[in-house]
């Protein structure tokens, strides 16, 4: 059974880092590419990151480029998201997702896992 | 950037069809992608690639993409429906539309 585990969410004072885990299993984690999800309270879903399989391509949305930072480690079976500077239109709950299979531009089966969420809040 | 532009909220009467759309510039030329996020709970792809179902998704639901328009439908509406349901599509980057909350009356 597919499993992805979101951990490291909390409340922040604006300006401060977090870092996000996301621990996957029930499928070969290195196979797939995985992104970090994030819906604001009352809004809707913004993708915020992805990561391709083997680590080398990362890309970002425009408001978190240079701020935020995706990573992954194999020997864990793990996602991550390192936060820096946060602000308070950061506060959302962030969502672990599983890529489904691609291929190049034209070929995409969207999300096919997500985890549960968990929460970031940016206030002082 | 690419924009996807859905209804904000569709209402349906018990047993009838429900369809939500989604439009985009020469969407027709994408693949287009389905969740269904009840209340409290994380997202659920529903249809993948236009008209695709994942396994477990009933056979109530489907999907078309055409031109400038995707649409969603859900035939035999149930209680259980109720929930939001966003679109999403890959240009450059993946790209949700904004929602559309459905009512079963």
């Amino acid at each position: 059974e597919v499993q992805l585990v979101e951990s490291g969410g909390g409340l922040v004072q604006p300006g401060g880092s977090l870092r996000l885990s996301c621990a996957a299993s029930g499928f070969t984690f290195s196979s797939y590419w995985m992104s970090w999800v994030r819906q604001a309270p009352g809004k809707g879903l913004e993708w915020v990151a992805n990561i391709k399989r083997d680590g080398s391509e990362k890309y970002y949305v425009d408001s978190v480029k240079g701020r935020f930072s995706i990573s992954r480690d194999e020997a864990k079976n793990s996602l991550f998201l390192q936060m820096n500077s946060l602000r308070a239109d950061d506060t959302a709950v962030y969502y672990c997702a599983r890529e489904g299979p691609r291929s190049g531009s034209s070929y995409n089966e969207g999300f096919d896992y997500w985890g549960q969420g968990t929460l970031v809040t940016v206030s002082s | 950037s690419y924009e996807l532009t859905q209804p904000l909220s569709v209402s349906v009467a018990l047993g009838q069809t429900a369809m939500i759309t989604c439009g985009g510039d020469n969407i027709g030329g994408k693949n287009v992608h389905w969740y269904q996020q009840r209340p409290g709970q994380a997202p659920v792809l529903v249809i993948f690639r236009d008209n695709n179902r994942p396994s477990g998704i009933p056979d109530r639901f489907s999907g078309s993409n055409s031109v400038n328009t995707a649409t969603l439908t859900i035939s035999r509406a149930q209680a259980g429906d109720e929930a939001d349901y966003y679109c999403q599509v890959w240009d450059s980057s993946w790209v949700f539309g904004g929602g559309t909350k459905l009512t079963v009356l």
